[in-house]
This record gives structure tokens, sequence and C-alpha cells, in this order.
């Protein structure tokens, strides 16, 4: 079964220090990953998706991730944060990849950025 | 390009009641999935519906079901409403398939007396 576990529920950082976010997973497939952002009272909104070409995958607003199979890790991270940065953060595996499947998403980690 | 488009925005209803929800997708994206957000749970796959049939299905009692309409449009049904399914739903729409990026709308937040 394919799962993700996103190792910090809270995470708390200064503006413009860097950001990073932990994801751990687990895939019997070469997994799809993706990170959501959560504003609150807003829809979800895609930052970047790995879907097994470059490991260091670069999504919007700064944020990049890198997929590292021998440590089973999609860490999510920025170099400067920024207050508008401040949401829930989604850790989010497709299984089972391909044409069909369902995303499964981690418990999600709450960033706040203090000024 | 309209975004994923989700009425009611907020529903309050009681315990064995009914609730439909819908969804309208971003124009051409034939793929429409449901989730449900809680605190306890998180967030959770319902099911995924293309071309009016429903292509897969997440670990949900039967009282929960879908449809899709032959312009994409989406409705989600909850019979015999219990406390714990007030949350939020959210709707997403994709091209062709969940593979392809999956666009969320605002969500139905439900809340269930």
């Amino acid at each position: 079964a394919q799962s993700v576990t996103q190792l910090d529920s809270h995470v708390s950082v200064s503006e413009g220090t860097p950001v990073l976010l932990r994801c751990n997973y687990s895939s019997s497939y070469s997994p799809s990953l993706f990170w959501y952002v959560q504003h609150p009272n807003k829809g979800l909104q895609l930052l970047l998706k790995y879907t097994s070409a470059a490991t260091l995958v670069k999504g919007i607003n700064g944020f990049e991730a890198e997929f590292k199979k021998s440590e089973t890790s999609f860490h999510l991270t920025k170099p400067s944060a920024h207050m508008s940065d401040a949401a829930e953060y989604f850790c989010v595996v497709r299984t089972p990849p391909g044409n069909t499947g369902k995303l499964i998403f981690g418990q999600g980690t709450t960033l706040q950025v203090k000024p | 390009k309209a975004g994923v488009t989700q009425t009611p925005r907020y529903l309050i209803k009681t315990r064995g009641q009914q609730v439909t929800l819908s969804c309208s997708p971003i124009s051409g994206h034939r793929s429409v999935s449901w989730y449900q957000q809680t605190p306890g749970q998180g967030l959770q796959f319902l099911f995924e519906y293309f071309s009016e049939t429903q292509r897969n299905k997440g670990n949900f009692p039967g009282r929960f079901s879908g449809r899709q309409f032959s312009n994409s449009r989406s409705e989600m049904n909850v019979s015999t409403l219990e406390l714990g399914d007030s949350a939020l739903y959210l709707c997403a729409s994709s091209l062709e398939t969940s593979a392809n990026e999956q666009f969320f709308g605002p969500g139905t937040r439900l809340t269930v007396l």
C-alpha cells in the first residue's frame, strides 16, 4: 500500500529564513508525488509534482522538492519564507501510478511565518 | 477560464437527512474526483468519475454516492446523515485522468446537527 507521512504537524519560521517541510513516502511502485498548499477558506493548489523525471522539482512561489529514493523522502523547501506562505501544506502520493488512481494525502503541516 | 465551482458553499443539515452537493469542473475537464476533509481523518478520497462512469472508489460506506452528467458536472449524495459526516467536501477536476493535474474547488462545508 502506498502512503505518505509528514513528519511535522506544525512548523514555525521567521520571515526571510529557510523553510523545510518533511515528507516520507511508502510505495511499491515508482511513485508520483505532489505537494499541495491550502490557504484558509480556499481550495487546494498544486505547488509541484514529481513523476520520475528530474529528482529536483521546482514549483511555484519559489518552492522546490527533492525526490530521494534511498531515503524515501520528498521534502519541500524554500530559501526564504514570506508572510504569504503561511498555510497548510500536504504531501500527496497518487496510487496506483498511471491513468487511474486516487490521491493519498498526508496529515498536513501547518506553516507559521513570524514577522 | 473559470475554475472549479462547488455549490452550495455552506450547508447545515440534521441527522438522518440527505444532502446533494454539486461540482462544475473546469471547461474541457472530463475527470472529477471528490474528497472529504475533516480535522481528525484529514483528506480522504471518496470517488472519481470519468465519462459518467465511476472509475475509482475510496473506503466510504454506501451512504456516499455520486454521479456525473454528460457535461462532466458531478454531484455527490450522502444519505442518512450522521454527525461524523460534518466535513469540508472538495471536488477536483482534471483533463482526462486523475494522472493529470487536479484542480480543486473551494469546497462545500457541511455541518450535521
